[in-house]
């Protein structure tokens, strides 16, 4: 059974820093994905991780893929309060085109 | 404009009483999801379809049926709601986005259970 698993579960920053979070998933997987949500909202695709050593980066944020770690992190530079939210990974089981999700980061950004 | 649309947004319901979740997409993809996702919880995968092929998770309650009467819509039906099937409902397709498939969900219906 695919396991994915994030941390921090909760993380509190302050605006201007830099922080990581990490997903870890237990199967070989060469597909990953990251979402934000916002409270009472649904899920929105950040990235799309599709092969060891992928790098994607958009404004702030920035994640990448080590297969053979089995590991994904997603780099916050600079946080701003509107990061705040939670932050799922997400992993493509090999047979494909379901997903398992981590248990997600909920982020909040102090002014 | 949305893709996948849910109806309702918020629905409430007493202990035992049936609902019905309606999604529909607009992007014609062969493969609709509905996930569960409780509160401060991963979203959690109930069932798929692929065309009409029907794929129910190994450890999802019989309390939870599904249908899909073409391409475009897919229904949950929740036979008898429990205070535990409180959650919001997540219906998905695919999508193709920077140069691969990503699961793109509508809003959600939230159900509350009295």
């Amino acid at each position: 059974e695919l396991k994915v698993e994030q941390n921090p579960l909760f993380l509190s920053m302050q605006e201007g820093k830099n922080y990581t979070i990490y997903c870890n998933y237990s199967t070989t997987s060469d597909r990953l994905y990251w979402y934000r949500q916002d409270p009472g909202k649904s899920l929105e695709s950040l990235f799309v991780l599709l092969s060891n050593g992928a790098v994607k980066q958009e404004g702030r944020l920035m994640a990448s893929l080590d297969t053979k770690a089995r590991l994904s992190t997603l780099h916050i530079t600079a946080a701003v309060h509107d990061l705040s939210a939670t932050y799922f990974c997400a992993v493509d089981i090999p047979s494909g085109s379901r997903l398992t999700f981590g248990e997600g980061t909920q982020l909040t950004v102090n002014p | 404009d949305a893709m996948v649309i849910q109806n309702p947004r918020y629905q409430v319901t007493q202990f035992g009483k049936p609902v019905t979740l309606s999604c529909s997409q607009t992007l014609n993809h062969n493969v609709m999801y509905w996930y569960q996702q409780k509160s401060s919880q991963a979203p959690k995968l109930l069932f798929h379809y692929y065309d009409k092929d029907f794929n129910n998770e190994a450890d999802t309650p019989d309390n939870f049926q599904s249908r899909r009467p073409n391409t475009s819509f897919c229904f949950l039906d929740i036979r008898s709601p429990g205070l535990g099937d409180a959650a919001m409902y997540l219906c998905a397709t695919i999508r193709w986005q920077a140069g691969a498939n990503v699961l793109t969900f509508g809003a959600g219906s939230r159900l509350t259970v009295l």
